[in-house]
């Protein structure tokens, strides 16, 4: 079936530091992907997404390519800042005869130190 | 301000007891979800429904009943048969239940069985 796979966290790192977090993925057809951001006590926000190969999706900083090549979706920040701490969570959604559903990785917690 | 509204933020319940979660959505969304956090285990889909009066099991849909009478509302029932009920529970809409449409969730409710 359909899957994501992201990096074990938690992810600690200082202000200003680069971020990666990696996202691979298994899917049977052509999914959309999508990055979602927690915040302590909160539900999930969308950060970005991006609907077919070599597409780039980007808001707030934070930039994920969709590449089918390596079936991977990695997000990237330039310079982290502490309010950035968060979890975020990678996740595929394709069509499927109707049954429509978002599969979600287990999520990476980050943590800003300043 | 359009957006999901879940109350209660928190409830506590005993073992054995029904309990229904509120969704309501003003987006005028035609599709809304039920997603369940476990620590670890990122978000498993429980119910979701594409239409009024319509509604599809997710993948871990046992001890849990929905109803779709309206479409701004979608309330979410752990009954007595959920072995393991403590857990965030998120709400969830998308404007059509497509593979490429955004989901927007609400803030969820943290659910405890003493």
């Amino acid at each position: 079936g359909d899957s994501v796979t992201q990096m074990e966290g938690p992810v600690t790192l200082s202000e200003e530091a680069f971020l990666t977090i990696n996202c691979t993925y298994t899917a049977t057809g052509y999914p959309s992907l999508f990055w979602y951001v927690q915040y302590p006590g909160e539900g999930l926000q969308l950060l970005l997404k991006a609907t077919k190969a070599d597409d780039k999706g980007s808001n707030k900083g934070f930039e994920a390519t969709y590449r089918k090549e390596t079936t991977s979706f990695h997000l990237e920040k330039g310079s982290v800042q502490v309010s950035d701490s968060a979890v975020y969570f990678c996740a595929l959604s394709i069509s499927n005869f109707g049954n429509e559903k978002l599969t979600f990785g287990t999520g990476t917690r980050l943590t800003i130190i300043p | 301000d359009g957006g999901i509204t879940q109350s209660p933020k928190y409830l506590f319940r005993k073992e054995g007891q029904n309990v229904t979660l509120s969704c309501e959505q003003n987006l005028n969304h035609d599709a809304m979800y039920w997603y369940r956090q476990d620590p670890g285990q990122g978000l498993r889909l429980i119910y979701y429904s594409q239409i009024v009066n319509d509604f599809q099991k997710g993948d871990i849909a046992e001890g849990y009943s929905v109803s779709r009478e309206k479409k701004e509302s979608f309330p979410l029932t752990v009954t007595s048969a959920q072995k393991n009920p403590t857990a965030f529970y998120l709400c969830a809409s998308s404007k059509v239940a497509g593979a490429r449409d955004t989901q927007y969730f609400g803030p969820g409710t943290r659910l405890t069985v003493l």
